[in-house]
């Protein structure tokens, strides 16, 4: 079936560089979405890597590699507004477009 | 202002009584979907819609049912609410998919659902 992984949990120091990795198992795909969810809130968008390469938007990149199946995101400059849970999700060609979602990855940052 | 709204927020039922969680968007969106999130299991999508009157089954669909009469409103309904399903239940919406163009899901607030 398909699946993506995260990493439960990343801890980062305020003003440093994060990466949050995404691997997945799918038979095939469209491209793979980025989202941020704070305690309490809804998850809004990020980023989407349609292609392989690398999207900037900000402070915040993502990074697609469908040969090795593999994505992430990166964060620059962190602040404690990014401490946050953040969410890859994929929108699957096999099940008639169904959004397939990665755990998540908490993101703890320290002063 | 373009948003995706839930009613109610907070709702506090006992097992077996049939409720309605209600969701509306105003993008015009063709595509909407429902999720419920548990601690640490992310999002777990219930059912999906393509369009009105198409409608098909997430991941974990059991319990709940849904129905697309019309574009901008897809409600949840637990016809007989069990503890199990006390959780945080989200919906979305967006524009249709189409290959590799992006499309953005919007969310709804949340609803906190709790079964005694």
């Amino acid at each position: 079936g398909q699946s993506l992984e995260q990493p439960s949990e990343v801890t980062a120091v305020e003003g440093a560089i994060v990466q949050i990795n995404c691997t997945y198992q799918t038979s095939g795909f469209y491209g793979l979405s980025w989202y941020q969810q704070h305690d309490g809130g809804a998850p809004t968008f990020l980023s989407y890597n349609a292609l392989d390469g690398l999207e900037e938007t900000g402070r915040f990149s993502s990074f697609l590699s469908r040969s090795d199946s593999y994505g992430y995101l990166l964060l620059q400059e962190l602040q404690m507004k990014d401490s946050a849970s953040y969410f890859c999700a994929v929108r699957d060609r096999q099940s008639n477009y169904q959004l397939i979602w990665g755990a998540g990855t908490k993101l703890i940052i320290k002063p | 202002e373009a948003q995706v709204t839930q009613n109610p927020r907070y709702l506090i039922t006992v097992t077996g009584k049939k409720l309605t969680v209600t969701c509306s968007q105003n993008m015009n969106h063709e595509y909407m979907s429902w999720y419920r999130q548990d601690p640490g299991l992310g999002l777990r999508q219930i059912y999906y819609s393509m369009n009105v009157e198409v409608t098909d089954k997430g991941d974990v669909p059991e319990g709940y049912k849904v129905s697309r009469k019309e574009k901008r409103n897809f409600p949840l309904i637990l016809e007989s609410p069990s503890p199990n399903q006390t959780s945080l239940y989200f919906c979305a919406s967006s524009s249709k998919p189409q290959g590799l163009r992006r499309e953005t899901q919007y969310f709804g607030p949340g609803t906190r659902l709790l079964v005694l």
